[in-house]
């Protein structure tokens, strides 16, 4: 059974932060991908990498960053959190895109203060 | 790139009605799409895919039905449940990531 897991399920920080949201896959997927959900805004991508050490901006990169150094994690960093940032952020991985199905971590509910 | 709406955005029906969400999207080679239901609290998981070559595909009480020439397709929810109760995601993938509509909250009540 896949299984996509994320390092906190709720976080609270100030702004200005530096902070680190961390997912972890264990089923050797290449593809991994960082959400943000809002409500009526539905599920939008933030970043995505297809490889260790390769990332794509997704359609809401700015204010985020990102890294893959091994291939079963892939972590979003926020370099300096703002309150617009207060979101829940969903991880994702695939193992290839074109056929496979998306599995979803938990989420992390992100409050900035 | 691929633009993805998704209606209604809430619906509300009796138990043992039947449900039905709309998509469009903007992207003709889109060739997968996916239906993921994320109930409260949870994470979103798949409940149905159709790919562009089949019209149609069935899993018991759900259904999605593709029209590749309007460019949409639907999830058809029979007999609801109150544990049908959830937020509905549609997508359509973009080469290599997937678009997601904006979602839609189901209401089943007893």
């Amino acid at each position: 059974d896949v299984k996509v897991t994320q390092s906190s399920r709720y976080l609270v920080k100030r702004t200005g932060e530096k902070v680190f949201l961390e997912c972890v896959q264990d089923m050797d997927h290449e593809n991994m991908f960082w959400y943000r959900q809002d409500p009526g805004l539905g599920l939008r991508l933030i970043y995505f990498s297809y490889d260790v050490k390769m990332k794509e901006k997704g359609d809401i990169p700015e204010g985020y960053s990102v890294s893959r150094e091994k291939k079963e994690r892939f972590s979003l960093i926020l370099e300096s959190a703002s309150t617009n940032q207060t979101s829940m952020y969903l991880c994702a991985s695939i193992r290839g895109v074109r056929t496979d199905t998306q599995y979803f971590g938990p989420g992390t509910r992100l409050t900035v203060l | 790139g691929e633009n993805v709406e998704q209606h209604p955005s809430t619906l509300s029906v009796q138990e043992g009605d039947s449900a039905v969400i709309k998509c469009t999207y903007s992207d003709s080679a889109s060739n997968y799409f996916p239906w993921y239901k994320q109930e409260l609290g949870k994470r979103p998981q798949l409940i149905i895919d159709i790919r562009s070559n089949v019209g149609e595909k069935k899993d018991q009480r759900i259904a999605v039905t593709l029209n590749k020439t309007a460019k949409h397709f639907s999830l058809h929810i029979t007999e609801t449940q109150p544990e049908d109760s959830a937020v509905y995601f549609c997508a359509a993938r973009d080469y290599n990531k997937l678009i997601f509509g904006a979602g839609t909250r189901l209401a089943v009540h007893p």
